[in-house]
């Protein structure tokens, strides 16, 4: 079946440096890829999305950089505050279907301040 | 705001028991969805509906099965609950373009 996988499984920074997670997945057909954040205790809220027909999209401190060629694509968030503190995960939606969402397994964000 | 509520944020249940949980959603959304969470498995898709009556299996809905026979309402059921089904479930619902979630119901099996 479709696969998205996602790593690290844990990342640990210092506040005010950069923060990136790496996903790939398997499904040719997939053309969204959100990220969600959970925060310990809290429901998964998306906070940053991008399509298949651009290659970055940017947020404040947060990008999204995607690579069609390769199937892979990361999450970068830069002077990271302790307030980034959360699971991270990363979906592809598969079969063509925007709302079919496959998530990767997540990864848990420690900022120290 | 898009507002998901689940019937309870924790339950806890017997061996064998059957189990309901509730989802409400209130933005009038087709597609309502069903995940477990469990720690280093991310989120699993258990069953989806994209209308009144309809479903799908997602990709783990063996011991499940689900209801949707209002459009705001999508229930999960446990015929004979198992110890391994102890976990956090998540609800959401689909937007033109985001998920949203409910806040969860975790579930204990005993």
């Amino acid at each position: 079946g479709e696969n998205v996988e996602q790593h690290p499984s844990t990342l640990s920074v210092q506040e005010g440096d950069s923060a990136v997670i790496k996903c790939t997945y398997s499904d040719s057909a997939s053309n969204y890829f959100p990220w969600y954040k959970q925060e310990l205790g809290k429901r998964p809220q998306l906070i940053i999305d991008i399509r298949s027909n651009v290659g970055e999209k940017k947020d404040q401190r947060i990008a999204v950089t995607l690579n069609k060629t390769a199937k892979h694509f990361s999450l970068h968030i830069t002077e990271t505050q302790p307030e980034d503190s959360a699971v991270y995960f990363c979906a592809a939606n598969y079969g063509g279907s925007q709302g079919n969402l496959i998530f990767g397994k997540g990864t848990k964000l420690s900022v120290k301040p | 705001d898009v507002k998901v509520t689940q019937s309870s944020r924790y339950l806890v249940k017997r061996t064998g028991e059957k189990v309901f949980l509730e989802c409400v959603q209130d933005m009038d959304h087709e597609n309502m969805f069903w995940y477990r969470q469990d720690p280093g498995l991310g989120l699993r898709l258990i069953y989806f509906s994209y209308d009144v009556k309809m479903k799908e299996k997602g990709d783990i809905p063996e011991g499940y099965s689900v209801s949707r026979e209002k459009k705001e309402r999508f229930s999960l059921i446990l015929e004979s609950a198992s110890t391994n089904q102890t976990s956090m479930y998540l609800c959401a619902t689909l937007g033109e373009v985001e998920q949203y979630f409910g806040p969860g119901t975790r579930l204990t099996v005993t």
